[in-house]
């Protein structure tokens, strides 16, 4: 089966740094442009970064810029997402993505990883 | 940056009625958009891309159309399973993407 599942969610104090990582499995994950998206609580969604099939590409929303980083090990068919100097307007419901090739829009999801900022 | 409006932010339906919501992008994304079905605890469901794309195994009272800045997604009739919130979403680049603030479907 084609799927997506992200770890590394959980509790970061203000300020702190936390790394999500998605593991996919069922396809060639080097042939697709790979996303981050986020849904804060009982809000909509949010696109926060993308990167080209190789890496050699990335691309922020422009409140992320500057503290989150995307990456992608093709070699573990794992794509990352770095985060420092959170906040409490990092709180989140993350999810990895995968594009359609060709497209932007996401034809599979991670079932997400919760962050929370909170002191 | 483009923004994207959907309307309207609530709409209440029953079950068989035909629905459409609406998205309005702030400058033309061409046919560069996707509409998703969330349900609460899940992540989003592609529906359509390319503005009419019927993403493989949506059923086909799901429709889409629009070029430019005003698209509209139709459910022709109704399920107990439509009930969700809807999203859209531009994608003119790779470099910026922007969701609607979504439409929440519910029962009437």
């Amino acid at each position: 089966d084609v799927q997506l599942v992200e770890s590394g969610g959980g509790l970061v104090q203000p300020g702190g740094s936390l790394r999500l990582s998605c593991v996919a499995s069922g396809f060639t994950f080097s042939n697709y442009y790979m996303s981050w998206v986020r849904q804060a609580p009982g809000k909509g969604l949010e696109w926060v970064a993308n990167i080209k099939e190789d890496g050699s590409a990335q691309f922020y929303v422009d409140s992320v810029k500057g503290r989150f980083t995307i990456s992608r090990d093709n070699a573990k068919n794992s794509l990352s997402l770095q985060m420092k100097y959170l906040g409490a307007e990092d709180t989140a419901m993350y999810y990895c993505g995968r594009l359609i090739k060709g497209d932007g829009s996401y034809d599979i999801w991670g079932q997400g990883a919760l962050v929370t900022v909170s002191a | 940056d483009i923004q994207m409006t959907q309307s309207p932010s609530t709409l209440s339906a029953s079950v068989g009625d035909r629905v459409t919501i609406t998205c309005r992008a702030s400058q033309s994304i061409n046919n560069w958009l996707a509409w998703y079905q969330q349900k609460p605890g899940k992540a989003p469901k592609l529906l359509i891309y390319k503005a009419s794309t019927l993403q493989s195994g949506v059923p086909s009272r799901f429709s889409g159309s629009g070029s430019g800045t005003e698209f509209t997604l139709t459910i022709s009739c109704l399920q107990p399973d439509d009930f969700a919130t809807y999203y859209c979403q531009q994608y003119n680049s790779y470099s910026i993407y922007t969701f609607g603030q979504g439409t929440k479907l519910e029962i009437k």
